[in-house]
């Protein structure tokens, strides 16, 4: 059972386009990560969400943390070539060690 | 590069084979996981240590072992290997035994069982 659904799971889109990828779950997590991971790479934080309805900006990204913090989102403004990689959402538990990772998605953005 | 070094970065080894994984954390950095990362599991959670003590367990096989040593470097042990087992492992560390704050992952170990 994947506790962390994301969607999509592949997304291919033109530069300067927007999109949004979705972390969803039946569980709460104390906070939840975003992670991007390139080709032969280990996984890069993006950030950290902890409170319900949380927003964080990071330059054209924007990060949402629902507000029963079972699920959160990822919006991407203007799309560029370098934004190509795997999306991971991680949502982790105030009293475990462990990061529960989504599927993550692959994002293409062509020039 | 985010501190974390982990060696090596490729192996290749026959089915039944023993191999050992190294990590060594960021400095400052008492807690280390191990992950696996497969093309049809995504990322796993195989178990973390801090500061030398096992602190929680993922989705280990009993084939697989690990331990932290006084250094703080950790070795992820794979045993009586099975194809199946090919995958990325990636070691993360972060400060404290819990991660809601954040992990830094190494560049993994890719792992090929033939």
């Amino acid at each position: 059972t994947q506790l962390l659904e994301q969607s999509p799971q592949f997304l291919s889109i033109q530069e300067g386009e927007n999109l949004t990828v979705y972390c969803n779950s039946s569980s709460v997590f104390s906070s939840l990560q975003w992670y991007r991971q390139e080709p032969g790479e280990g996984p890069v934080l993006l950030v950290t969400v902890v409170t319900g309805g949380e927003v964080k900006k990071l330059k054209r990204l924007t990060f949402q943390f629902g507000d029963a913090r079972k699920d959160s989102s990822l919006h991407i403004t203007a799309a560029q070539p370098g934004d190509t990689g795997l999306y991971l959402c991680a949502g982790a538990r105030s009293n475990t060690g462990k990061l529960i990772f989504g599927q993550g998605t692959t994002l293409q953005v062509k020039p | 590069d985010s501190g974390v070094t982990q060696t090596p970065k490729h192996l290749i080894t026959a089915t039944g084979q023993r191999v050992t994984l190294r990590c060594s954390p960021r400095s400052g950095d008492l807690s280390v996981y191990w992950y696996q990362q497969s093309l049809d599991q995504g990322l796993q959670f195989l178990i973390q240590y801090y500061n030398g003590e096992e602190r929680a367990k993922g989705n280990i096989l009993e084939r697989f072992s690990a331990q932290q040593f006084p250094d703080l470097h950790s070795e992820l042990n794979l045993s009586s290997l099975e194809l199946g087992d090919s995958a990325l492992y990636f070691c993360a560390s972060s400060v404290g035994p819990l991660i809601n704050t954040e992990a830094f992952f190494g560049q993994g170990t890719r792992l090929t069982v033939v």
